[in-house]
């Protein structure tokens, strides 16, 4: 399979707990992107990367938030001392720097923060 | 990025065509309109985008006004497979490139 792949699928942790994603994209695809999804409403974007550099951060990811892409291949999301705000699906997404937006995203990770 | 509106939600026949508004009224001239549908539990999937002109692909068709202030997406033959929520996303592809999603329109084909 050569999608977007996340793991793991579902993250059940406690309050104050640190948490780590992680995604692979496509493997040619040098633009990668982290976006938060609640309950009945649309995906909204936190961070992106082009190759290993981190070009934009949304206001939504706070200090408790970092996404690292440290060879430009695959990534991770932590989240540090989580809060019950924090249960939500994370969704990765790829692309080509190329092509026009055309993001392939993943499964998601489903996080719930007891 | 421009805000668009679209309708809560819809219903289709099977078989019959579904056809999405959007309305975009304030799109820019660099900004394209992308589609994009989420299957329940799935990541979102692109369906097709445009500038100025119609467009089809093999999922659908996406009909632009000439204004461009708004557009439709179409879907010529609907199946049980394509109930979804469908994304109308306005932007450009600058360097950022994130896609600013709303809440959709939650598209339920029927029998």
């Amino acid at each position: 399979d050569t999608g977007v792949s996340q793991n793991p699928r579902h993250k059940i942790t406690k309050r104050g707990q640190n948490v780590t994603f992680r995604c692979d994209p496509i493997s040619e695809h040098n633009r990668l992107y982290w976006y938060r999804q609640t309950l009945g409403q649309g995906p909204e974007f936190l961070t992106y990367f082009q190759n290993e550099a981190q070009l934009e951060k949304s206001r939504l990811l706070s200090d408790r938030f970092s996404a690292e892409r440290p060879k430009g291949s695959f990534s991770t999301l932590e989240i540090q001392r989580t809060e019950q705000g924090d249960s939500a699906m994370y969704l990765c997404a790829s692309s080509l720097a190329s092509t026009y937006n055309e993001q392939f995203f993943g499964p998601g990770t489903r996080l719930t923060v007891l | 990025d421009a805000k668009t509106t679209q309708p809560t939600s819809m219903d289709c026949a099977e078989g019959r065509a579904a056809n999405l508004p959007c309305n975009h009224s304030t799109i820019s001239g660099n900004e394209y309109v992308y589609w994009y549908r989420q299957i329940h539990s799935q990541g979102p999937q692109y369906i097709i985008h445009g500038l100025k002109n119609n467009e089809t692909n093999e999922m659908a068709s996406l009909i632009i006004t000439e204004d461009r202030k708004s557009s439709t997406l179409i879907l010529p033959h609907a199946t049980l497979r394509d109930t979804a929520v469908y994304y109308c996303i306005v932007g450009d592809t600058g360097t950022a490139s994130k896609l600013t999603f709303g809440t959709g329109t939650r598209l339920q084909v029927t029998l």
